[in-house]
């Protein structure tokens, strides 16, 4: 069974600067696909950012970056230049061969 | 992508009545998911609805308790059976159209009381 886990409950960041959020996860599968997810109070979830596991390179769209690490079964979400708007529930999640979704516990997120 | 519309947004319900939420989808979809997100908790997948077969329910969930129909590839619903104060949370439909992405409706905000 798939496991995702999120060992930040919560976190601060000030305006403007960078904060790193924490995800591991457990698979015996070798080709899955990680994701975050964003959710604001108006509890819409919004894709931020994915990464295809047979892909190296880690993947990058705008302020937000991932640092994945296979072998570690690790996936951290770097936000830079944090802004109000990115104030919300983070959280990390894994697809596997069976489409089925599993989350992480979410990190709160106050900027 | 895909946009979803879940209804209703919110209701408060009675104990020992039933509510139906509907999610629907503006392209055609092979597999619709239902998620249960309890307060202050992640997305716990219930089920995964196929149009023309039967919803395989995950472990915790059984179909007496949220029976799931899927008459067309648009479209889906989930009851929340004989309700209880324990059901109240955020329900919320999702599809996946590539396994690139999930799109997710704005869920069901439900409070039983």
């Amino acid at each position: 069974a798939q496991t995702v886990t999120q060992s930040q409950p919560e976190m601060s960041v000030q305006e403007a600067e960078t904060v790193t959020l924490s995800c591991t996860y457990d698979t015996s599968e070798s080709n899955y696909y990680l994701f975050w997810y964003k959710q604001p109070p108006s509890r819409q979830m919004i894709l931020v950012i994915r990464q295809e596991a047979y892909k190296q390179q880690n993947a990058t769209e705008n302020r937000f970056s991932v640092n994945f690490q296979k072998a570690a079964k690790s996936f951290s979400l770097k936000i830079s230049d944090s802004q109000l708007g990115d104030t919300a529930m983070y959280f990390c999640a894994f697809l596997n061969n069976f489409n089925k979704f599993y989350f992480g516990s979410g990190t709160k997120l106050n900027v | 992508s895909a946009v979803i519309s879940q209804k209703p947004s919110r209701d408060i319900c009675q104990r020992g009545t039933s509510l139906t939420i509907q999610c629907q989808v503006d392209s055609q979809v092979t597999m619709m998911f239902w998620y249960r997100q309890q307060p202050g908790q992640s997305l716990t997948l219930i089920a995964t609805a196929n149009q023309g077969s039967e919803a395989t329910y995950e472990s915790g969930f059984v179909i007496d308790k949220f029976p799931i129909s899927r008459p067309n590839l648009t479209f889906s619903t989930l009851t929340v059976s004989n309700m209880s104060p324990e059901d109240s949370s955020i329900y919320l439909c999702s599809v996946d159209l590539s396994r690139t992405e999930a799109f997710f409706g704005q869920g069901t905000r439900l409070t039983v009381v």
